[in-house]
């Protein structure tokens, strides 16, 4: 059965870059026609889609955040990463990486690792 | 951009059927999923491609998808049920759209 765990600074300064991995467990990121999601959560608040990553290399990201967002995968070590620059305290969440399946508009996120906070303060 | 609304709060006895709509412009041309969060955990996929469970959700919850509506529907509704709930969709403007979330009760 397939897990993520998200890893990475608890606290980023402003305008500084959060940086997070997330390693897949229990089969190989490449396998199957899946790709790999962060999503976010502010406390108290709903979900945030940041975007997601095939490893083919092909991104898509939520245009809201597309200027400030990088991610990239190791197929080597079964992870992919996220950096998000220039952050605020708009960016204080809860973090989570998820496998996404499907295609068009038929699509879901199973499963989803424990989330990580990240609070930006200084 | 494309927005999904769910009330924010649903209240239902043990035993009874619950609801927790998420609307949408022509939502039912897409497909839904509905997440459960329980406090501090994770989303749990609990319905996908409309009406589909995932392995190991009870058969007690169900989706359906038409015009500007998706509903989540779980009948017989126990305390463990008692959970935010959240509706996804897909959107060519923002790939991925999150609803605000439903508090569901069970009181």
């Amino acid at each position: 059965q397939v897990q993520l765990q998200e890893s990475g600074p608890g606290l980023v300064k402003p305008s500084q870059t959060l940086s997070l991995t997330c390693t897949v467990s229990g089969g190989s990121i490449s396998s199957g026609s899946y790709y790999w999601n962060w999503i976010r959560q502010p406390a108290g608040r709903g979900l945030e889609w940041i975007g997601r990553m095939y490893t083919s290399g092909t991104t898509n990201y939520n245009p809201s955040l597309k200027s400030r967002v990088t991610m990239s995968v190791d197929a080597s070590k079964n992870q992919f990463s996220l950096k998000l620059t220039s952050v605020t305290a708009a960016d204080t969440a809860v973090y989570y990486c998820a496998r996404g399946y499907g295609s068009g508009s038929n699509n879901w996120f199973d499963p989803w690792g424990q989330g990580t906070l990240v609070t930006v303060s200084s | 951009s494309y927005e999904l609304t769910q009330p924010p709060s649903v209240s239902v006895s043990p035993g009874q059927t619950a609801s927790i709509t998420c609307s949408g412009d022509n939502l039912g041309d897409k497909y839904a999923s509905w997440y459960q969060q329980k406090p501090g955990q994770s989303p749990l996929l609990v319905i996908y491609q409309d009406n589909r469970r995932p392995s190991g959700i009870p058969e007690r919850f169900s989706g359906s998808n038409s015009g500007n509506t998706a509903t989540l529907t779980i009948r017989g509704t126990q305390t463990m049920d008692e959970a935010d709930y959240f509706c996804q969709a897909w959107d060519s403007s923002i790939v991925f759209v999150f609803g605000g979330g439903t508090k569901l009760t069970v009181l």
